[in-house]
């Protein structure tokens, strides 16, 4: 398995706060994702990274802000949590092939 | 517009009765065309790659083929435990960000 890690798993948090969803690889790959998925709309991608400090939007990316400070750490931030961001996010890696998925995490903004 | 679409998005079937799902894609200058498994509250499991119409690639029951505007998954006399949901990606040429389809949902009956 390739070896992807995301914290938290799961995390319930009010509307209005901030919350930071951590990915974590130890492939060395230069590409790194966060996806979200929800019931009727498959995954969508919010950002991706093509290297470290180097970001580009997704088509799902208003209220969501990420950082890459590290090749193995790719961070994910929602400035102020809202309802509609609960969803389950998975973070994805890449060679530039195909790519290998992280187990999850799934956020509830209640 | 980049497009991927899965169908059907559910199939039922007995253990032993071969079927196929669909992928049909539009993508400027194909750069690959992936298929995953995702069982529930897990992240998707990369299947298979393929690169060029007329490719295909096999896995135990699975094989996967391609075309210049579609590709399938032929399941040959499944069991129950291939019971997931069938997600198919494609890369078009000049990014590396990957349009997913919404997944066909697939349940095997003993």
């Amino acid at each position: 398995d390739a070896g992807i890690t995301q914290s938290p798993r799961h995390k319930v948090t009010e509307t209005g706060t901030p919350v930071t969803l951590r990915c974590h690889q130890t492939e060395n790959h230069r590409y790194m994702y966060w996806y979200r998925q929800d019931p009727g709309h498959g995954l969508r991608l919010i950002h991706y990274s093509y290297g470290v400090k180097d970001t580009d939007k997704g088509e799902v990316s208003d209220g969501y802000s990420v950082s890459r400070s590290k090749t193995e750490d790719f961070l994910l931030t929602l400035e102020s949590a809202t309802s509609s961001q609960t969803s389950v996010y998975f973070c994805a890696i890449s060679d530039g092939r195909e790519q290998y998925f992280g187990p999850g995490t799934r956020l509830t903004v209640t | 517009e980049d497009q991927v679409t899965q169908s059907p998005e559910a199939l039922r079937l007995q253990e032993g009765e071969s079927s196929s799902l669909n992928c049909s894609y539009t993508v400027s200058g194909l750069r690959g065309l992936f298929w995953y498994r995702q069982d529930p509250g897990k992240g998707p499991e990369f299947l298979f790659t393929l690169y060029s119409a007329g490719e295909e690639k096999e896995k135990e029951r699975l094989k996967a083929t391609l075309t210049k505007k579609e590709s399938f998954l032929h399941i040959t006399a499944p069991k129950p435990e291939d019971s997931a949901t069938y997600l198919c990606a494609a890369r078009g040429s000049g990014t590396y960000k990957y349009i997913f389809g919404t997944g066909t949902r697939l349940k095997v009956l003993a």
